[in-house]
């Protein structure tokens, strides 16, 4: 199975900040790869797919790039309602696998 | 707009069968733009893909549980089921009904129901 590392593993922030969080897979998976927003006791929320498009109704500070190995998802300027855990997954070859998470908090 | 419903017993014995139903709406599991499947996450864990199930009735599980694991899917009542054997107190989870595109692309997500093993 591919393995994703996503980095860092947490990140303290302020309101403001621009924020990357990145996701390596361990083999090439094109452009296959999603990004989550979580919060406590909801469902992952699609962000973006394809690795950088846009899901409907995502507000556009939120955007991905990469392909192949190396990807990242970056939100311009944090939103009191964006602190939550992120995840990455790629979709290029069964099993669908994620990374770890990024949990993302106030500074 | 698509909505998926999960259900099925909160709490499971070990060594017993955890079964769960999703129920389909605003869409159909016989779509061919689709393919439907279920993905857990225990808890203060990342999600654990479980499998998928097309149109066509092909299945691709999680080589992890795909002993134990079946997924299938009731066209008449427009619901997919997650049947998965023998369990233990590993297989507490979140429990998610999940819909992508037949590309693979992720479409939808379920609210999701704890399940207990205990």
């Amino acid at each position: 199975a591919i393995q994703l590392t996503q980095s860092p593993s947490s990140l303290s922030a302020s309101v403001g900040d621009r924020v990357t969080i990145t996701c390596r897979a361990s083999q090439g998976i094109s452009s296959a790869l999603a990004w989550y927003q979580q919060k406590p006791g909801k469902a992952p929320k699609l962000l973006i797919y394809d690795a950088s498009s846009l899901e409907s109704g995502v507000p556009s500070r939120f955007s991905g790039s990469g392909s192949g190995t190396d990807f990242t998802l970056t939100i311009s300027s944090l939103q009191p309602e964006d602190f939550a855990t992120y995840y990455c997954q790629q979709f290029n070859s069964y099993p669908d696998t994620f990374g770890q998470g990024t949990r993302l908090e106030i500074k | 707009q698509l909505q998926l419903q999960e259900s099925g017993p909160g709490l499971v014995k070990p060594s017993e069968t955890l079964s769960l139903t999703c129920t389909v709406s605003g869409g159909s599991v016989s779509s061919t733009t689709y393919c439907w499947g279920w993905i857990r996450q225990p808890p203060g864990k990342g999600p654990e893909w479980i499998g998928n199930i097309y149109y066509s009735g092909s299945t691709f599980y999680n080589p992890s549980l795909k002993s134990r694991v079946t997924i299938s899917v009731d066209t008449s009542k427009n619901r997919l089921s997650l049947q998965l054997h023998s369990v233990t107190a590993a297989d507490t989870a979140v429990y998610y009904c999940a819909s992508a595109y037949s590309s693979g692309r992720p479409h939808h997500w379920g609210q999701g129901t704890l399940v207990t093993v205990s």
